[in-house]
């Protein structure tokens, strides 16, 4: 079975803060995403990574960045956290980009709650 | 550009009732990949199907159905003789990179299936 965790299931945070989101994943895993979902807009790309210190953004990368030193696990930085980063935080994992059979796995999910 | 469009925002049935949660995709590529997700209370989303463009067979697993159907661009998922554990939003979501989920999904707003006893 895939197994990916996230570092924390629930956060809270100050304004300004810098924070750390980290995922890790256990099946040798080529590419691995990290999702924002809010209610009424459902889940979106933020950034995303296809092998070790490279990343490519998503839809909304701004006020964030990513590090990916290792192909297990893959952080999400708030270099500065703002109340409009609320949210809940999912990371993916997928096998290989030239699969035709692949498929994203998801992790627990990180409640991030900036005050 | 991509988009998939969830119009069923929250459906609310009797436990053993059928349902069908609708899914609506745009996409200008001729191949493509959609998926079903579920997501129950504890958060984590559940991977529960994935169909390419080229295959066009409806599938069956248990009480899940899809029903895909590329002249409509239509992705549907039925449960049924639905259970209190049904009960989750499920999302529909697209990829239009060769290698399926290797890039990032779409998804559509989610439906938030409610099962009532």
């Amino acid at each position: 079975d895939v197994k990916v965790t996230q570092s924390s299931r629930y956060l809270v945070k100050r304004t300004g803060e810098k924070v750390f989101l980290e995922c890790v994943q256990d099946m040798d895993h080529e590419n691995m995403f990290w999702y924002r979902q809010d209610p009424g807009l459902g889940l979106r790309l933020i950034y995303f990574s296809y092998d070790v210190k490279m990343k490519e953004k998503g839809d909304i990368p701004e006020g964030y960045s990513v590090s990916r030193e290792k192909k297990e696990r893959f952080s999400l930085i708030l270099e500065s956290a703002s109340t409009n980063q609320t949210s809940m935080y999912l990371c993916a994992s997928s096998l290989n980009r030239d699969s035709r059979t692949d498929t994203q796995y998801f992790g627990p999910g990180t409640r991030l709650t900036v005050l | 550009a991509q988009k998939v469009t969830q119009a069923q925002t929250e459906i609310s049935v009797v436990e053993k009732e059928d349902v069908t949660l609708d899914c609506v995709y745009e996409t200008r590529d001729t191949t493509y990949y959609l998926f079903w997700y579920k997501q129950p209370p504890s958060g984590e989303l559940v991977f529960l199907i994935r169909r390419n463009s080229f295959d066009e067979q409806n599938e069956i697993s248990g009480r899940y159905s899809w029903n895909f159907q590329k002249s409509t661009s239509s992705f549907n998922f039925t449960i049924t003789a639905s259970q209190v554990v049904d009960s989750a939003v499920y999302f529909c979501a697209l990829s239009e990179a060769p290698g399926g989920g290797a890039d990032g999904l779409t998804f559509g707003k989610g439906t938030h299936l409610i099962i009532q006893p």
